[in-house]
């Protein structure tokens, strides 16, 4: 069963840092392009970033450039969001997705609760 | 960046009902459009691919069409288990842009 698990949410202050994990089961990573996308609480929902099956090419929302890091580890079927100087409104349920052929997020995680709080 | 403008925000129906859901690109988005189901405390599905395509496994009351910037979202009978918020997405191009989505209530 093709499978991803995030884990790492939390409470953080404003200004903190927090890294979330994405853990896939039940296909080839190294193969697909992964997605994280975020869900404030109650709102729609928000692509944050992208990133290239061999790890080479980055996208990033607006909103978050030069603050949020994706990356990956293929030996370890791992996908990361280190998230810097984190505001109040980045509170939402991170998923994580994978990319597949014809432009399709299949399937979604449970979703990480974050929340940027003092 | 890509607007998507989904209506109605919301929509009550009967059981049986056929029900409809729009959504409107900014631009040309050709036909990269999905239509993504998340119920209540869950991650989002996918039901319907490339504006028309039903995904693997959903039920055939579920249908899509359009192409360009128009594009609706049926379901041909209304079930107790299609409560839900129901999303469009463009994937033509970065940054990938949600509609606000669509809250489904049974009457």
């Amino acid at each position: 069963e093709v499978q991803l698990v995030e884990s790492g949410g939390g409470l953080v202050p404003p200004g903190g840092s927090l890294r979330l994990s994405c853990v896939a089961s039940g296909f080839t990573f190294s193969n697909y392009w992964m997605h994280w996308v975020r869900q404030a609480p109650g709102k729609g929902l928000e692509w944050v970033s992208r990133i290239h099956n061999d790890g080479s090419v980055t996208w990033y929302a607006d909103s978050v450039k030069g603050r949020f890091t994706i990356s990956r580890d293929n030996a370890k079927d791992t996908l990361y969001l280190q998230m810097n100087s984190l505001r109040a409104e980045d509170t939402a349920v991170y998923y994580c997705t994978r990319d597949i052929p014809h432009r399709r997020l299949v399937p979604w995680g449970q979703g990480t609760l974050v929340t940027v709080s003092s | 960046d890509i607007q998507m403008t989904q209506s109605p925000s919301s929509l009550s129906a009967s059981v049986g009902d056929r029900v409809t859901i729009t959504c409107q690109a900014s631009q040309d988005i050709g036909n990269y459009l999905n239509w993504y189901q998340q119920k209540s405390g869950k991650a989002p599905k996918l039901l319907i691919y490339d504006a028309s395509n039903l995904e693997t496994g959903v039920p055939s009351r579920f249908s899509g069409r359009g192409s360009g910037t128009d594009f609706t979202f049926t379901i041909s009978s209304l079930q107790p288990e299609d409560i839900a918020i129901y999303y469009c997405q463009q994937y033509d191009s970065l940054p990938i842009t949600f509609g606000q989505g669509t809250r489904l209530e049974i009457k």
